[in-house]
């Protein structure tokens, strides 16, 4: 157990719809990161968050938003769902927030729209 | 945008084998970070390497760093069932912060 938490394990949602990923890092971990999985695919990296703010963006859709509570917990907003969004989106934690750190990830969500 | 580029995409050896997978970037790395994921789990962290050169050793598994730190490789001796998994290696991804994964090289092991 990494620590990190996802909610929820599994969605299936129907195209043009909107979804929200939420994730709680480690206790104590500023930086939060998102990452989609297709299958059989890399860890594409979308968006860093560190300490309420927003690090470092990668190749995030404009249809995806995401933000940094105070409490330090993340949501990953997704709009206007396609096919082609459907993948494992993982949340990871890290207790800094440069690249020397490691990240710690949670158990994913698996999001599938039809 | 940085990249780092690995092979094999897929690796299929008999238990018992050796195996290595090879990360490559066209820039030097400050550092580069080794996850493993196993089927239907999660990326977990193995190693970071920083040094030129740098070698370390976590049981079965060597880690490399090259020399002109734009290179790196895992290598596994003696393979048994519970290697199998994809493993990745990441190196930073810009001035930000973020880390990019290479795309993974996917280890089956057949006993």
């Amino acid at each position: 157990d990494s620590g990190v938490t996802q909610t929820p394990k599994h969605l299936i949602t129907a195209t043009g719809q909107r979804v929200t990923l939420r994730c709680s890092p480690r206790s104590g971990d500023l930086s939060v990161y998102w990452y989609q999985q297709s299958l059989d695919q890399g860890l594409q990296f979308l968006i860093q968050y560190y300490n309420g703010e927003e690090r470092a963006k990668g190749n995030i859709l404009e249809r995806f938003s995401a933000q940094q509570f105070p409490d330090l917990h993340s949501e990953l907003n997704l709009s206007s769902l396609e096919l082609g969004d459907s993948a494992l989106y993982f949340c990871a934690s890290s207790a800094g927030g440069g690249y020397t750190y490691e990240q710690y990830f949670g158990p994913g969500t698996r999001l599938t729209v039809t | 945008g940085q990249q780092v580029m690995q092979i094999p995409q897929y690796q299929h050896v008999q238990e018992g084998e050796d195996f290595t997978t090879y990360c490559n970037s066209s820039t030097t790395l400050s550092n580069i970070q080794w996850y493993k994921q196993r089927p239907g789990g999660h990326p977990v962290f193995l190693i970071q390497l920083v040094k030129s050169g740098e070698v370390k050793k976590q049981k079965r598994l060597t880690f490399q760093f090259g020399e002109a730190k734009k290179n790196s490789s895992l290598h596994i001796t003696a393979t048994q069932t519970t290697d199998v998994g994809t493993y990745f290696c990441a190196g930073p991804g810009g001035s930000q912060g973020n880390l990019i994964f290479g795309k993974g090289t996917k280890l089956s092991v057949k006993p």
